[in-house]
């Protein structure tokens, strides 16, 4: 079954640096997409991404945040400068076309220190 | 009004119990409605889409009621699998997905 494949599955980084984390969504899909989720709370919208842009942000996704898909294959999500509350777990999903079914990757656990 | 409400709970069931979760949402515009499940610090994962007529997939039943916007989940005969946060997830249109805090249920031999 293709599933969506996230690379690391933990980073914990000093607070002030930069992190990458990377994505790599099902082969066939054009839709991606960032989540984040703090400890012990929802599931929190980031960022959209179709036909190589940006197609929506929330208010979470700051000027320290960026996406790209530099390859055709992965999506990274880049935080320039990280916070102390930048530690959540950070999904990222795809859908083959809009408002089907999203399947997310396992995550990535992000500690800043 | 929270744009997606849920029971946060823990729902503490028996096996073979069922249990139902009701979610309630603000805006009169979403169009899809979801259930996912989220393991203890997993991703979620697709239970199933919810339709204005009901949908059944076995031990699971989904409704979807508009016009008091809330949308509810029944689980029959529980198993200790079922253990778990359950997300209701709603979009209107061309936006992204927009989750509830889930409610937990745990199911005890």
């Amino acid at each position: 079954e293709p599933e969506v494949t996230q690379t690391p599955s933990h980073q914990v980084t000093q607070m002030g640096q930069e992190v990458i984390l990377r994505c790599v969504p099902i082969s066939n899909h054009l839709y991606f997409y960032w989540y984040r989720q703090i400890l012990g709370q929802k599931v929190e919208f980031l960022v959209s991404f179709y036909n190589n842009e940006i197609s929506e942000k929330s208010e979470i996704f700051d000027d320290q945040f960026s996406v790209e898909r530099p390859d055709g294959s992965n999506f990274t999500l880049k935080i320039r400068s990280t916070k102390l509350e930048d530690s959540a777990m950070y999904f990222c999903a795809s859908e083959g076309t809009e408002n089907t079914e999203a399947f997310f990757g396992q995550g990535t656990r992000l500690t800043v220190v | 009004r929270k744009e997606v409400e849920q029971d946060p709970g823990p729902f503490n069931v028996p096996e073979g119990a069922t249990v139902a979760f009701n979610c309630t949402y603000s805006n009169s515009a979403s169009q899809s409605f979801f259930w996912y499940r989220q393991d203890c610090r997993k991703e979620p994962k697709l239970l199933m889409s919810v339709y204005s007529s009901g949908n059944e997939d076995g031990r699971f039943t989904a409704q979807l009621n508009r016009a008091s916007q809330y949308i509810s989940l029944l689980i029959r005969d529980s198993k200790l699998s079922d253990s778990a946060t359950y997300l209701c997830v709603l979009n209107s249109g061309n936006t992204p997905l927009v989750f509830g805090k889930g409610t937990r249920l745990s199911v005890i031999a």
